[in-house]
């Protein structure tokens, strides 16, 4: 059984660019989550997707976007980067927790972005 | 609004040493769930143990035991005898009911020498 897998494992883009990074969940989940881990920092948590609609969103800017397709994967989309974007980009899944109140996070292994 | 604190930035241990990580949380709400992660230099998080807000119980995992005080509002770690293998950064964790932004603490980079 594939635990939560991400693509690319690193990326090097420049100031002003766009990415894309992708995200498939744990088979059976259906929520998906991003953070955003800064280096020596633990990881904030940007949004998350379910039914293929952002469900609930962090402090971050517009520039942030994500989607979620049918079956269940992600991606995250950063517009206009810039030097502070560099970081690690986690990509969780889990069960839509309904009344149950939570549901675990399974975590992938992480794309790190650079932004030069 | 949730906070976690973890205000060991690094800790050095020698092999078979015994080490507590700690962990403070912020909330008003009574419903919530604490959480520890493992992290690998690989990157991914490891999940280790979740509590939730009405399970004072303390727990314990082989050489892995957690001490959870509300009226402390304290979610401590502990490895015993600890080993090489255990070196890693370690995250405490909050996200409250209902709520989806799990809010983690700056992470305690924790070292065990041979």
């Amino acid at each position: 059984d594939a635990g939560v897998t991400q693509s690319p494992t690193h990326l090097i883009k420049t100031r002003g660019q766009q990415v894309t990074l992708r995200c498939s969940p744990k088979s059976g989940h259906d929520t998906v989550s991003w953070y955003q881990q800064a280096l020596g920092q633990g990881p904030q948590f940007i949004f998350q997707y379910y039914e293929e609609e952002e469900r609930q969103r962090g402090n971050f800017p517009d520039r942030f976007s994500g989607h979620q397709f049918p079956n269940y994967s992600s991606e995250l989309n950063v517009n206009a980067l810039l030097l502070g974007d560099s970081a690690l980009y986690l990509c969780a899944s889990s069960l839509e927790p309904g009344l149950a109140g939570y549901n675990e996070q399974f975590f992938g292994p992480g794309t790190r972005l650079t932004v030069l | 609004a949730q906070k976690v604190t973890q205000a060991q930035t690094e800790i050095s241990v020698v092999e078979k040493e015994d080490v507590t990580l700690d962990c403070v949380y912020e909330t008003r709400d009574t419903t919530y769930y604490l959480f520890w992660y493992k992290q690998p230099p690989s990157g991914e998080l490891v999940f280790l143990i979740r509590r939730n807000s009405f399970d004072e119980q303390n727990e314990i995992s082989g050489r892995y035991s957690w001490n959870f005080q509300k009226s402390t509002s304290s979610f401590n770690f502990t490895i015993t005898a600890s080993q090489v293998v255990d070196s890693a950064v370690y995250f405490c964790a909050l996200i409250l009911r209902g709520n989806n932004d799990m809010r983690f603490g700056a992470g305690t980079r924790l070292t065990v020498k041979p």
